[in-house]
């Protein structure tokens, strides 16, 4: 089975930095994925992990460590726009299917 | 444009009737996904399939029913058998070309989905 945890909910100020942990266990891995959600709308790509480290783009910048089954996705300079969840979302190694988290809800305050 | 269109945005139905909501992609995409959002819980995948006339079940498929007669077209059919059908209903999309070796991410793609009311 497949077991992903991220915190329900965090609140940050406009121009700091927040950092949102996955852990994840599951049967196989072949990549690690961040979405952005907002309110009603659809689910957008942020970043993909597959091998340990840290991927930057920009504001956003996502980590993985395989041995920990651990990720964290990094927002800086957070923006007002940034109010949303995000999902983290782990790939099998046998197919394309995507487990999701239940989604960590920011709020940016000003 | 390429994306993935989805309707109604919104379907209200009575107990007891069977809905079929639409899911149409043009980014040549074969692999395409249905999931199930509700509130507070992360998405959760009913159906998918990788290729034309062939799908398989997710984690939650009892209560609904697919086909994939066309690479574009993934309807899903939520029945009568359906428990709790009042949700938010995604349809997503991906390529597969080249496999999971490599570097390829072959991220999902998410239409806007439909939100189903059933009273």
């Amino acid at each position: 089975g497949q077991n992903i945890d991220q915190p329900t909910e965090m609140t940050a100020t406009e121009g700091a930095i927040v950092q949102i942990n996955c852990t994840y266990q599951t049967s196989g891995f072949n990549g690690l994925f961040w979405y952005q959600q907002h309110a009603g709308e659809a689910p957008t790509f942020l970043s993909y992990n597959v091998l340990d480290g840290l991927e930057e783009k920009g504001r956003f910048s996502s980590f993985l460590s395989r041995s920990k089954g651990y990720s964290y996705l990094l927002l800086k300079e957070l923006q007002m726009k940034d109010s949303a969840s995000y999902l983290c979302a782990v790939r099998g190694s046998n197919d394309y299917k995507l487990s999701f988290g239940a989604g960590t809800t920011v709020t940016v305050r000003a | 444009d390429g994306g993935i269109t989805q309707s109604p945005k919104y379907l209200f139905r009575k107990e007891g009737q069977n809905v079929t909501l639409s899911c149409e992609q043009n980014l040549n995409h074969d692999a395409m996904y249905w999931y199930r959002q509700d509130p507070g819980q992360g998405l959760r995948l009913i159906y998918y399939s990788q290729i034309v006339n062939d799908f398989q079940k997710g984690d939650i498929a009892e209560g609904y029913s697919v086909s994939r007669e066309k690479k574009e077209s993934f309807p899903l059919t939520v029945t009568s058998a359906q428990k709790n059908p009042t949700a938010f209903y995604l349809c997503a999309s991906s390529s597969i070309w080249g496999g999971l070796a490599g570097d390829g991410v072959h991220e999902q793609y998410f239409g806007p989905g439909t939100r189903l009311t059933v009273t």
